[in-house]
């Protein structure tokens, strides 16, 4: 069965600072993956997936995440935090060919001024 | 191009009453899907459709939930009785072919049951 871990439900940077929101998963098949980010009373926005070719994936607002199979690990990157990076983001993934996104319990990030 | 419509956004009841959620997806989307999101929890898929037909609804609560899409646009999300524990936001969600592609989420209905 698929799932999702992200390891840290709170992460506070200071504004600049790196950002790391990490994410492993589990899945029998090669999965497709995502990071989605929450804005307080909003609904879900894609930032980033991975479904197949580099590794390496770019997505909006400066983010990039790598699938590492070994690793099993999809961890959301960002060089310099910025306070508008406030928010909750979800891992999710899928097996190829399936039809149900499991989604993470999210990571919460705080940015310091 | 208009995002996917959820109403209400709030909504207060009392344990053993019903409630109705509606969503209205991104013109042209196939498939629609409804999402329960505990206070801090990832969401969780209720019921997905592809069309008219149901592809997933193997965690809805079907002794009282249920949901419909009538003509492959909108839906409904029905609660009859609602519980405690049903106390939630309930997001919908619609994608252009099928879940491996991208997403687009309403803003989502706030429940509370008391």
């Amino acid at each position: 069965a698929q799932s999702v871990t992200q390891l840290g439900s709170h992460v506070s940077v200071s504004e600049g600072a790196l950002v790391l929101l990490r994410c492993n998963y589990s899945s029998s098949v090669p999965p497709y993956l995502f990071w989605y980010v929450q804005y307080p009373n909003q609904g879900l926005q894609l930032l980033l997936k991975y479904t197949t070719g580099a590794t390496l994936v770019k997505g909006i607002n400066g983010f990039e995440a790598e699938f590492k199979k070994s690793e099993t690990s999809f961890h959301l990157t960002k060089p310099s935090a910025h306070m508008s990076d406030a928010a909750e983001y979800f891992c999710a993934v899928i097996n190829t060919g399936g039809f149900k996104t499991i989604f993470g319990a999210g990571t919460r990030l705080f940015v310091k001024a | 191009e208009a995002g996917v419509a959820q109403s209400p956004r709030y909504k207060i009841i009392e344990k053993r009453q019903s409630v109705a959620f509606w969503c209205n997806p991104i013109s042209g989307h196939a498939t629609l899907y409804w999402y329960q999101q505990i206070l801090g929890q990832g969401p969780k898929l209720l019921i997905q459709f592809q069309n008219n037909g149901v592809v997933d609804d193997s965690q809805l609560p079907k002794d009282r939930f249920s949901a419909e899409r009538l003509k492959g646009v909108d839906s409904t999300l029905k609660i009859q009785p609602a519980k405690l524990e049903d106390s939630a936001v309930y997001l919908c969600a619609s994608s252009p072919r099928d879940s491996e592609d991208t997403q687009y989420f309403g803003p989502g209905t706030r429940l509370t049951v008391l």
